[in-house]
Order: structure tokens, then sequence, then C-alpha cells
């Protein structure tokens, strides 16, 4: 296993056009996690499933940004009418069910909408 | 889940001790102090975490006051590639953990 995966690492857009990235996760973790980050900032909580269900949503996740992760292996964030306050990073990461255990971050994907 | 205060930046040689600070007095009694550190266009990555005891692991050591009120990241030996920010987060493990910005420590030859 090499760690968290995502895809795509870059993606520039334009204002209202939908986006989609995925993250596939280390296969024996049940948890997984998005993340967003501005330049300057740490990492924001967007939302967190365990196996498929989404079990907490962030108050910055607006009805623009959907997360799914059919039969809990990868998950995708989509994101519509893309507007340029969504230019960031979207991190993604995974851990075990067991608690206070540390995540395991992805590298990635940064979107700039233009 | 508790608040931390770090210093927004620190500078060390390279070949010296790191040691970061992180305050954080309204620990609960459940909750755990997690060190995370992010290099430049890189993911978070977790370095070592502990409850009450000094914990030591390849990456670095974690030192907690008695009274779990602050603690103190310690790179041994940092070098340049040890550059990056790094978070404290206090997190009881039930809920998803917050970051605040972090030390950016700036390793020098």
């Amino acid at each position: 296993d090499t760690g968290v995966s995502q895809n795509p690492r870059h993606k520039i857009t334009k204002r209202g056009q939908n986006v989609t990235f995925r993250c596939d996760p280390i296969s024996e973790h049940n948890r997984l996690y998005w993340y967003r980050q501005t330049l300057g900032q740490g990492p924001e909580f967007l939302t967190y499933f365990q196996n498929e269900a989404q079990l907490e949503k962030s108050r910055l996740l607006s009805d623009r940004f959907s997360a799914e992760r059919p039969k809990g292996s990868f998950s995708t964030l989509e994101i519509q009418r893309t507007e340029q306050g969504d230019s960031a990073m979207y991190l993604c990461a995974s851990s075990p069910t067991r608690d206070n255990y540390g995540y395991t971050f992805g590298s990635g994907t940064r979107l700039t909408v233009v | 889940d508790a608040k931390t205060t770090q210093p927004p930046s620190m500078d060390c040689a390279e070949g010296r001790a790191a040691n970061l600070p992180c305050n954080h007095s309204t620990i609960s009694g459940n909750e755990y102090v997690y060190w995370y550190r992010q290099i430049h266009s890189q993911g978070p990555q977790y370095i070592i975490h502990g409850l009450k005891n000094n914990e030591t692991n390849e990456m670095a050591s974690l030192i907690i006051t008695e009274d779990r009120k602050s603690s103190t990241l310690i790179l041994p030996h940092a070098t340049l590639r040890d550059t990056a920010v790094y978070y404290c987060i206090v997190n009881s493990g039930y809920s998803t953990l917050t970051f605040g910005k972090g030390t950016m420590l700036l390793v020098s030859p």
C-alpha cells in the first residue's frame, strides 16, 4: 500500500464549472476525512466518513459541495458552480476505526478557479 | 476540543535540537496531544501523540508537563528536511482534528 492517493494533483477550472476530486485511502482504514487549506492557514475540516456513512459535515460544506464514499472504499468530493473563493488545496486523510490513532494524509489536490 | 497556542515561527541550526513549545491550558483529562507537520506543498504528516507520559519514536520526542497544560516537541538533530509547519493539536479521539496555524520551523545550515 502506497498511502493515501489523491487525484488529480492540480486542477484549473473556470468559474461556474463543476469539478470532482478523488481520494483512495489506505485499504484497511475505515475512516476518511476531507479538509480544505488556503494559503497561510491550517487545514480546515470539511467532512468525515466511517465506511460508507457520512457522519459529520462542517458548516464550510455549502450546498455546492457534495462528498460520497460508495462501498466504503474510495471517496469523491464534487464542487458545483465553482467560485474563485473555492481555490484551495483539498486534502484527504484516512485512519483506522480505533480512536487516538494518527491520520494519514494524501498530497492533496490544488484547485485554482479562474 | 481544547485550544492550543504555538509561536508563529522558530529558527534552528542544522544538527541542533529543535524544541517546539505548545500551550494547551484548557486540556481535558481524556484529551491527547498530537503533533503533525506539513512540508511545503505536501499533506500534513503525523509525528507523535501522547496522553500524559513522555513519548519517543523514530521521528521525535514529546514531553508533556505534569499538569498537562503544555508540551514540547523535540527534534533531537534537526536537518534541513525538517523545515516545515508544525501543528500541535489537542483531541479526545471522538472528534475530528482541528488544525491551527502552527509554528513555521526554519532549519538553517
